[in-house]
């Protein structure tokens, strides 16, 4: 398993601001993933955030929006972009070990609230 | 697109009873995967089946993995009050990310 840590794990913003959400795991994975989960829903998959490689995203999200950094194994950053009160959600990061649908362990979370 | 449904969507049972969810993928899985979220929490990791038929048991939880790989089940015997949560299939079909279905809200009556 890993240990998975996210910074913020909250936070209020105003409407047009930017929020940069930090993951970190305890040890070295290959693949990590950026969700958003309203409340009461099902877990969406933003992007894969690839080492050293622009992020892939998903039908309906864009780099604009949700800039992705992954500088190394261990650790990368989601960016809300010109939030709106629409982008109030959790976010989680998800890790894998290795590749091709393998188990995925969450990190806390980080629950946004746009005013 | 690939799309993972589960039934119920809610489910309220008196401690004791027996629950079960049910998942549906619209294509054939190489891989499913159980989780659980508890109130507040993130998902937890529960099992993986990847065998066609494949039964797995976890104390009283029981696993299954349907014969043409598109559905899968997850049974509770007996459930406690520390059962509660949503618990979500996750289908993979080979490539790197999983689709989540859309989550069984367990609900426990004392």
């Amino acid at each position: 398993s890993a240990v998975i840590s996210q910074k913020p794990s909250r936070d209020i913003c105003q409407r047009g601001t930017s929020l940069t959400i930090q993951c970190q795991v305890d040890s070295q994975v290959t693949m990590m993933f950026w969700y958003r989960q309203q409340p009461g829903q099902s877990l969406t998959l933003i992007a894969t955030a690839n080492q050293g490689s622009e992020a892939t995203y998903e039908s309906g999200f864009v780099i604009d929006k949700f800039p992705i950094s992954r500088p190394n194994l261990t650790f990368s950053t989601l960016t809300v972009s010109n939030m709106s009160p629409e982008d109030s959600s959790i976010y989680l990061c998800s890790v894998q070990f290795r590749a091709g649908g393998d188990t995925q362990y969450f990190g806390p979370g980080t629950r946004l609230t746009v005013l | 697109g690939q799309q993972v449904m589960q039934i119920p969507q809610y489910q309220h049972v008196q401690e004791g009873e027996d629950f079960t969810t049910y998942c549906n993928s619209s294509t054939t899985l190489s891989n499913i995967q159980w989780y659980k979220q508890r109130p507040g929490g993130h998902p937890v990791f529960l099992i993986q089946l990847v065998k066609s038929g494949e039964v797995k048991k976890q104390k009283r939880l029981t696993f299954q993995f349907g014969e043409a790989k598109k559905n899968s089940s997850l049974h509770i015997t007996a459930t406690q009050t520390t059962d509660v949560g949503t618990y979500f299939c996750a289908g993979s079909s080979g490539a790197n990310n999983l689709f989540f279905g859309t989550g069984t809200r367990l609900t426990v009556i004392p």
